[in-house]
């Protein structure tokens, strides 16, 4: 069983708040991923890091920002949330040995911006 | 022509039935395909992952690969309240990063 923690669970906030979405595992990851999910939709990668320090962007345009400080920590951060920010956000963390492993997921923060 | 498809659903059997789920993927750089099921407000949990054509099996589930049809399914035998869930499937390349299916919405009837 994977070890990689979301806080909060669900959040229901209004337009304009500062928000920070929290992930960390326990398993001592170096790659961590977050991702957006909308009902019957794709996950779609919107931030990944491949350590300390390191941080990208995915392939679906975000308005949020990540940061990597310590391993096993990889919080995102929305600067001033808007309805369109509303889905469902996952974080996963994948081991060091090459790139072919697989990625653990958390169970998700449920975000909705009224 | 999206990179990865799977056919949504949703699928209802009874249990007991013989599921099938399958993906389609365009790109045949693509290296290894994992399978993820995912229960109604609950993060995607690994169940099968491979890097190499043919069958793959584990307990109930095996999972099939075909590269040169870009073709991967996961069976499940005897199929079980228990497996009502959405699956995803997942197909990587060389950096690391995984592309996902929709997903299929599984339902299995006592």
């Amino acid at each position: 069983e994977a070890d990689i923690y979301q806080t909060p669970r669900y959040l229901v906030i209004g337009t304009g708040k500062k928000i920070t979405l929290e992930c960390s595992q326990t398993m001592g990851h170096d790659k961590m991923y977050w991702y957006q999910q909308d009902p019957g939709m794709e996950l779609h990668l919107i931030h990944y890091s491949y350590g300390v320090n390191s941080t990208e962007k995915g392939d679906l345009s975000s308005e949020s920002t990540v940061s990597r400080i310590r391993t096993e920590h990889f919080p995102l951060t929305l600067e001033s949330a808007r309805p369109s920010h509303t889905s469902q956000y996952l974080c996963a963390s994948s081991g060091r040995d090459g790139y072919n492993q697989p990625q653990h997921f958390g169970d998700g923060t449920r975000l909705s911006i009224l | 022509q999206k990179e990865v498809e799977q056919d949504p659903g949703p699928l209802s059997v009874p249990e007991g039935a013989i599921v099938s789920l399958n993906c389609t993927y365009s790109n045949s750089a693509f290296q290894y395909f994992m399978w993820y099921r995912q229960y109604s407000r609950k993060g995607p949990e690994l169940l099968m992952y491979t890097y190499s054509s043919g069958n793959k099996e584990d307990g109930r589930f095996t999972a099939q690969v075909d590269k040169s049809s870009k073709y991967i399914s996961l069976f499940i035998r005897d199929s079980q309240p228990s497996d009502s869930a959405t699956y995803l499937c997942a197909i990587g390349g060389s950096q690391g990063n995984l592309i996902f299916g929709k997903g299929t919405k599984l339902s299995v009837k006592p």
